[in-house]
């Protein structure tokens, strides 16, 4: 089966602490993407990345960081920089920048 | 600024009636438009898109419509099921923009009453 996989589903963290969402991709698409979603409201774009080693911050980028060392691979890092972390984050790839985006299952991050 | 927007919250409809979900987007220059539909805990599912040159686009049971004069746009569902209950989103692109990503609006929930 093709498509996206985000681990873990549920995610528990103390403040303070640093983890990593994962978001794997088996479309050979180009491109993936980190949105973050708030309860009743749209998608924000935390970091996208158009290619392999090469990514570019979004609309909210702080507090956050990722790598994109494979082309199937796109982790997202929250750090404890992040003020208010606790939110469902969803993870993206399109063929290119522009195109239609394929979403992950997303990880519901709780941060007490 | 740039923005997407949705007329309405929330949609509350009968079975086997059609639905109108709006949108509205303040650039003229969006070139892309894409209507997606999330469940509850789960990731945004593509539902149908349209393209700036384009009035209307038709689906299974999904129609967009395009109205560039108002900056409008629109999805209509057909004979309305209890499975379509969840949040709709537009989106646009602006190839000519700085990023040329998506712009979600915040979306429209839709209730389905049996």
């Amino acid at each position: 089966d093709g498509g996206i996989t985000q681990s873990p589903k549920y995610l528990f963290r103390k403040e303070g602490q640093n983890v990593t969402l994962s978001c794997e991709q088996n479309l050979n698409h180009d491109a993936m993407y980190w949105y973050r979603q708030d309860p009743g409201q749209g998608l924000r774009l935390i970091y996208y990345s158009q290619i392999v080693n090469d990514f570019q911050k979004g609309d909210i980028a702080e507090g956050y960081s990722v790598s994109r060392e494979k082309k199937e691979s796109f982790p997202l890092t929250v750090t404890s920089a992040q003020k208010n972390p606790t939110a469902f984050y969803l993870c993206a790839s399109s063929s290119g920048v522009g195109y239609e985006q394929y979403f992950g299952p997303g990880t519901r991050l709780t941060v007490t | 600024g740039e923005s997407v927007g949705l007329h309405l919250p929330t949609l509350s409809v009968q079975e086997g009636d059609n639905s109108i979900i709006n949108c509205a987007y303040s650039n003229s220059a969006s070139d892309y438009f894409i209507w997606y539909k999330q469940e509850s805990g789960k990731g945004p599912q593509f539902i149908i898109d349209i393209r700036s040159n384009m009035d209307k686009r038709q689906g299974q049971r999904v129609t967009v419509l395009l109205n560039k004069t108002v900056k409008h746009l629109s999805l209509q569902i057909a004979a309305t099921q209890p499975g379509d209950s969840a949040v709709y989103f537009c989106a646009e692109i602006n190839y000519g923009g700085s990023q040329g990503n998506l712009i979600f609006g915040k979306g429209t929930k839709l209730s389905v009453k049996p």
